[in-house]
């Protein structure tokens, strides 16, 4: 069972350029998150999607953009880095509401 | 606003004493917590979740205690393992909407 898979795992940037980050998850699941975790922190949400076909703004969703591509797939895109977007990134999915989250392994990301 | 907080943002303890990690929550309206352990260098993983029609929660060596009077949850872990050690999260979900409010973090490590 993969779970939530992210890609890559890690990638430098140089200020301005723009990437996507990829997403997806095999477990059937309504919901996708996508967090940032900086050093005391904790996790912040960015953008969210309830279902297919939805996104919604989290707490930090400036700078980002977001692609419900299909009930596996939720990409985040960056599209013009700045180092404050540093961070490592967190993709979760569960399949509804009262259930738990389930994450992937991260994409540490450095923008210099 | 809402927030999640740790007690105790580090914990010490030796080889097969019991652990408890505590929480404190702020959303009186919050239905649903659960329990995360993130290992160096990976996602948080599920541990255990408790709503809050229920005041404890047992699972595989982990206990988790809901006090609803004073928006309190903990987390007991027993005979505590070296590959216990790890950055434990509680994460609130908030009542009716679909995004999860998650604490700081308490380091534990285990002493052999």
């Amino acid at each position: 069972n993969a779970g939530v898979t992210q890609t890559p795992k890690f990638q430098v940037l140089k200020t301005g350029q723009s990437m996507t980050l990829q997403c997806a998850q095999d477990m059937n699941h309504n919901s996708m998150y996508w967090y940032r975790q900086d050093p005391g922190m904790g996790l912040r949400l960015i953008y969210y999607s309830a279902s297919e076909g939805t996104t919604d703004k989290g707490e930090v969703p400036n700078g980002y953009n977001v692609s419900r591509l299909n009930k596996r797939e939720f990409s985040l895109r960056l599209e013009s880095a700045a180092p404050s977007q540093t961070s490592v990134y967190f993709c979760a999915s569960r399949n509804s509401y009262n259930s738990p989250l389930h994450f992937g392994n991260g994409t540490r990301l450095t923008v210099t | 606003g809402e927030s999640v907080g740790l007690h105790l943002p580090t914990l010490s303890v030796q080889e097969g004493d019991n652990s408890i990690i505590n929480c404190a929550y702020s959303n009186s309206a919050s239905d649903y917590f659960i329990w995360y352990k993130q290992e160096s260098g990976k996602g948080p993983q599920f541990i255990i979740d408790i709503r809050s029609n229920m005041d404890k929660r047992q699972g595989q060596r982990v206990t988790v205690l809901l006090n609803k009077t004073v928006k309190h949850l903990s987390l007991q872990i027993a005979a505590t393992q070296p590959g216990d050690s790890a950055v434990y999260f509680c994460a609130d979900g908030g009542g009716s909407n679909y995004k999860l409010t998650f604490g700081k973090g308490t380091l534990l490590t285990v002493n052999p």
